[in-house]
């Protein structure tokens, strides 16, 4: 399967912490995409990271890979309130795009 | 740039009846994916069209779901007739054409309720 899954599922913390959360996945890939959706709204892209690539930043998200272990993190850190969504990742092939069932992140003031 | 759009936001049928969605995608983006979201679910991939032919419908329900995209630009999911477990959201997305490496951009969706 192409799709990615997401560890955990749920996940809730205290505001100014940091969040990590995982993805794991089966097949080979040429990137690997994180996405956000805020409760009620379409996903919104946060980040891509392609396979030959270790480690990108994008403000307060970092995203790891690890092609050898199929796995990716996606760390936010300094959270606010404002980051209380699900997170998903992606990682397509032949255009096809398959999400998983996500991490639900809440953020408690 | 505008974004995706996405007509109703939001709809009440009865079961049986039947509904249609409409999507409008990013100007000269030739991918163009209708999504399935049950509530606490992640976003199941109906349907895939590059330009106007249709690239995966594997998880499209055929007998009463069908989709079509009009000179390769705007979309109509259609389902007819409507069950109770088809209350979700339908979430459209569209990409460039050209490679795996680009992002998607999604509209707000339309939450279908089933009664």
């Amino acid at each position: 399967s192409q799709q990615g899954e997401e560890d955990p599922q749920a996940l809730s913390i205290q505001e100014g912490e940091n969040a990590t959360m995982n993805c794991s996945y089966k097949t080979s890939i040429n990137n690997l995409q994180w996405y956000r959706q805020n409760s009620g709204r379409g996903l919104v892209h946060l980040i891509l990271i392609r396979s030959n690539e270790r480690e990108k930043h994008s403000g307060r998200l970092r995203v790891t890979l690890d092609t050898s272990k199929k796995s990716s993190s996606l760390l936010i850190t300094a959270s606010r309130a404002a980051d209380t969504a699900s997170y998903f990742c992606a990682t397509p092939a032949a255009q096809k795009l398959v999400f998983g069932q996500g991490t639900r992140l809440t953020i408690n003031p | 740039e505008a974004g995706v759009a996405q007509s109703p936001r939001y709809k009440i049928i009865e079961k049986r009846q039947s509904v249609a969605f409409w999507c409008n995608p990013i100007s000269g983006h030739a991918t163009l994916y209708w999504y399935q979201q049950i509530l606490g679910q992640g976003p199941k991939l109906l349907i895939q069209f590059q330009n106007n032919g249709v690239v995966d419908d594997s998880q499209l329900p055929k007998d009463r779901f069908s989709a079509e995209r009009l000179k390769g630009v705007d979309s109509t999911l259609k389902i007819q007739p409507a069950k109770l477990e088809d209350s979700a959201v339908y979430l459209c997305a569209s990409r460039e054409e050209g490679g795996t490496n680009t992002e998607a951009f999604f509209g707000q969706g339309t939450r279908l309720t089933v009664v």
